[in-house]
Order: structure tokens, then C-alpha cells, then sequence
């Protein structure tokens, strides 16, 4: 649909555990945004990558890290992994950084630490 | 830090009953997006206002935009079965996009 794709789909982890979630943007978009939502909550921005450098991170720590490659693909990396890191990640691609942009959204990788 | 609040959490409607769901901002936007979110699925991009007291209708949505750029609407007329899941606005600070807490819409046949 969107042409952004997320692998894998699903995972559980243990907490301590450090996890890559992969992430492969619509063709032509150069920025990738990433989300963590929990159950019943909205998605809180984690950062957004922009020709291969962060350009804008939300209110997560530092264990949460990530690159974009230049074929504009991504990873979210999750060191020492908690219980409330049980979510959906979700990654979004978008042609710009530009205010104006819309996201498209991945189908996102649900992980379950326990 | 900024926040998005939406309510109200939940609406269950009866179908061809009306919907609204209100977004507040704590700061001013620069413009808001909405999503749609069906139940297992991802978000999906429906509208986008950027200014003031702009008002967008697509078919039996109908999408504003507050004068202060902090606060918006969207409202459907006559929902139908189709219009489950959970409606997210999205404002744009500066570079970030924040996510409202969404409100979940269940309609009845």
C-alpha cells in the first residue's frame, strides 16, 4: 500500500535484551520518521532521520538509537530493553523534512519484551 | 514539553449518527494532520490544515482548523460502518510531528 516496509513483524525479547527493528522507505522519500505506540495510546515521536543524519529526536533515552543508510532505508536500535518497551514501533517515510509533508506509515513491528 | 490531548477517548455511535472528535495543543502549530487507524492496522494519512480557521470537507468529514492554530475538529456526518477505528490528529512543531492520544470510534449497525 504505502510502500514502506518493516521487518520483522513481530518479536519478543527478555528485558536486558537489545533488539534492531529494519525499516525501508517509499521510493523517492529521503526522510524516515519512527514512532513507539503502546496499546491504546497515540504514537510518540522517537526521531527522524534526514539524508543519513538526526534532525529531530523526541523525549526517549539514549538507548534509543538509530541510522539511516543512503538508500534512505533505517534502523531503530534498542539497547537494555524494559518492559514498557513493549510496543508497535512504527517507521514513516516522507519526501521532505518540509512542514508540509504527509507520513506514510509501515505496518510496524509489534515487540514484546518480557 | 508539547502535548496533544483528544477528546473525547472513546465515542460509540449508533450508524447515520453524527461524530465529532476536538484536538487541543498546547502550543501553537504550525499545521495539523489526521490519521485514521483501524483496529490492527497503521496510520493513514486523511487531511492536512495550515491555516487559520481553515475548514476541508472530504464527503462526510469535515476538518477544522482554529483561529489560534492550537486547537482543531473533525466531524462526520451520517457514520457508517466503514468509519471504525481511531482518529489521530498530528500537529507540526518546528520539525516534529506530535501524535494527539487519538479518539477511538466504534459505530453500531
Amino acid at each position: 500500500e504505502t510502500g514502506v516496509t518493516q521487518s520483522p513483524t513481530h518479536l519478543i525479547k527478555t528485558r536486558g535484551q537489545q533488539v534492531t527493528l529494519r525499516c525501508s522507505s517509499q521510493s523517492g522519500h529521503n526522510t524516515v520518521s519512527w514512532y513507539q505506540q503502546a496499546l491504546g495510546q497515540g504514537p510518540q515521536f522517537i526521531f527522524q532521520y534526514y539524508r543519513e543524519e538526526e534532525n529531530g529526536r523526541g523525549n526517549f533515552p539514549p538507548r534509543f538509537s538509530g541510522l539511516q543508510f543512503p538508500n534512505y532505508s533505517s534502523e531503530l536500535n534498542v539497547n537494555a530493553l524494559e518492559l514498557d518497551d513493549s510496543a508497535l514501533y512504527l517507521c514513516a517515510s516522507s519526501p521532505g523534512t518540509g512542514r508540509d509533508w504527509e507520513l506514510f506509515f509501515g505496518e510496524g513491528s509489534r515487540l514484546t519484551v518480557l | 514539553g508539547q502535548q496533544v490531548m483528544q477528546i473525547p477517548q472513546y465515542q460509540h455511535v449508533q450508524e447515520g449518527e453524527d461524530f465529532t472528535t476536538y484536538c487541543n495543543s498546547s502550543t501553537t502549530l504550525s499545521n495539523i494532520q489526521w490519521y485514521k487507524q483501524r483496529p490492527g492496522g497503521h496510520p493513514v494519512f486523511l487531511i492536512q490544515l495550515v491555516k487559520s480557521g481553515e475548514v476541508k470537507k472530504q464527503k462526510r468529514l469535515t476538518f477544522q482548523f482554529g483561529e489560534a492554530k492550537k486547537n482543531s475538529s473533525l466531524h462526520i456526518t451520517a457514520t457508517q460502518t466503514t468509519d471504525v477505528g481511531t482518529y489521530f490528529c498530528a500537529g507540526r512543531v518546528t520539525d516534529k510531528l506530535i501524535f494527539g492520544t487519538g479518539t477511538r470510534l466504534q459505530v453500531f449497525p
